[in-house]
């Protein structure tokens, strides 16, 4: 069964509405990731995490947040969506010591109309 | 800071064609490398890392190695087949940082 399990894995939002994506894992990683993957961008980090209750910027945090309550869960949160935050969204989860090896969810497909 | 280049978008191939995608990096510490591939509908997986003991990596019949004077890590595989479609990204560990940088991707297109 899937380690890294995300939800919804679609949604369609309204402009100025407030989006939340979840992440769970059950690999009792320490290191939690969000990613957005934009054609010609890549995989470009929005926010990570070192275990319960902190949070750090990534490369892309302006317009998001997020929340990691406990080792397993990850959640990032658009307070007011924007059409350019239009994308897909992936988890990811990482033993501390290996920092390389990421675990990654399916995917949530955004639209912000 | 830290950066990894992958400047191929998008390569098609017919089968059993020789593959050749090209990656480059900048850092200033010692590099940890390695190859992600995306499959479609999925998230990326970890491919191969490319280790210090010999400077090659290798999974799946992919090759990457490793070269510290040009400063690139190319994948290769000698006969690629309909299935290797996918989306390809080479990476590295930040130096500063618990994370990873990822290049922007290589869509690898096998015609059967």
């Amino acid at each position: 069964e899937a380690a890294v399990t995300q939800s919804p894995r679609n949604k369609v939002a309204v402009t100025g509405g407030k989006v939340t994506l979840s992440c769970n894992q059950t690999n009792n990683h320490n290191n939690m990731y969000w990613y957005r993957q934009d054609t010609g961008h890549g995989l470009r980090l929005i926010h990570y995490s070192y275990g319960a209750g902190s949070t750090e910027k990534g490369d892309i945090p302006d317009g998001y947040k997020a929340s990691r309550p406990s080792q397993e869960n990850f959640s990032l949160i658009l307070e007011l969506a924007t059409p350019s935050q239009t994308s897909v969204y992936f988890c990811a989860s990482g033993d501390a010591n290996w920092v390389y090896e990421q675990y990654f969810g399916p995917g949530t497909r955004l639209t912000v109309l | 800071g830290d950066s990894v280049i992958q400047m191929q978008g998008q390569v098609t191939l017919s089968e059993n064609d020789f593959l050749f995608i090209n990656c480059t990096y900048s850092t200033t510490g010692y590099p940890t490398l390695f190859w992600y591939v995306q499959y479609s509908g999925e998230g990326p997986q970890l491919l191969l890392q490319v280790t210090t003991a010999n400077n090659k990596g290798s999974s799946r019949g992919f090759e990457a190695t490793y070269d510290k004077g040009t400063t690139s890590f190319h994948l290769q595989k000698t006969s690629v087949q309909e299935i290797d479609s996918a989306v390809y990204y080479c990476a590295m560990r930040d130096t500063n940082a618990y994370k990873v940088i990822f290049g922007k991707g290589t869509h690898l297109h096998v015609l059967p």
